[in-house]
């Protein structure tokens, strides 16, 4: 199975701060990987796709990018509804798997 | 828009079966994949396995190969997961989910989910 170590585990963040979220899958996983939110008590709602993809709706602060083993999710602009976990999954190779999760915080 | 609806929240014994439900509406059935995923605090996310509606084909993870049973009912949009001998480490939120390739630039996306249902087994 393809590993996804997903860091930080935790993250607090102020207002307006930009912060950087990382996935490094333990082998090249070609961009088919998906950033989640998911707040309290919720499922989780698609974010970015194909690595970089925005889905409709997502505000423009949130972008993603890498590619082969490395990705990332960037927040420019921490909003308070923001405040919520993220996951990464990757949809190269069954079984698809997810990152851990980072809990994402307003400090 | 997609949405995915799915049954309530199960309070079932050790060694007993449940079979949860997934109401797609907002798309033709068959032109999505349907997905079904667990959570747990301890676990994470973990993918059980992928059924296409429209063939009836499934793919599982062999983590759960011989728990869970992917089937679908085409004539109310409805999937379903059937999980057997059930042990408190069954004991999560399901979700389904609804997923489309779109061709190798983009890849497969799981971009609608369900509200999730709740599986607790005790005694």
């Amino acid at each position: 199975d393809i590993q996804m170590t997903q860091s930080p585990a935790s993250l607090s963040a102020s207002l307006g701060e930009t912060v950087s979220i990382e996935c490094l899958a333990s082998e090249g996983i070609s961009n088919d990987l998906a950033w989640y939110q998911q707040k309290s008590g919720k499922s989780p709602q698609l974010l970015i796709y194909a690595a970089s993809r925005l889905q409709d709706g997502v505000p423009s602060r949130f972008s993603g990018s890498g590619s082969g083993t490395r990705y990332s999710l960037k927040i420019s602009g921490m909003q308070p509804e923001d405040e919520a976990d993220y996951f990464c999954q990757q949809s190269y190779k069954y079984p698809y798997t997810f990152g851990a999760g980072t809990k994402l915080e307003l400090k | 828009q997609v949405q995915l609806q799915q049954s309530g929240a199960e309070l079932v014994k050790p060694g007993t079966s449940v079979k949860l439900s997934c109401k797609a509406s907002g798309y033709t059935f068959t032109s999505n994949h349907m997905n079904w995923i667990k959570q747990t605090t301890g676990q994470g996310l973990e993918w059980i396995g992928i059924i296409n509606p429209g063939s009836g084909g499934t793919s599982y993870n062999v983590k759960f190969k011989g728990k869970a049973t992917l089937t679908v009912d085409k004539s109310s949009s409805t999937a379903f997961m059937q999980l057997s001998s059930l042990t408190p480490e069954d004991s999560a939120v399901y979700y389904c989910a609804s997923g489309v390739y779109y061709g190798p630039l983009i890849g497969y996306v799981m971009d609608a989910w369900g509200q999730g249902a709740s599986v607790t087994v005790s005694s």
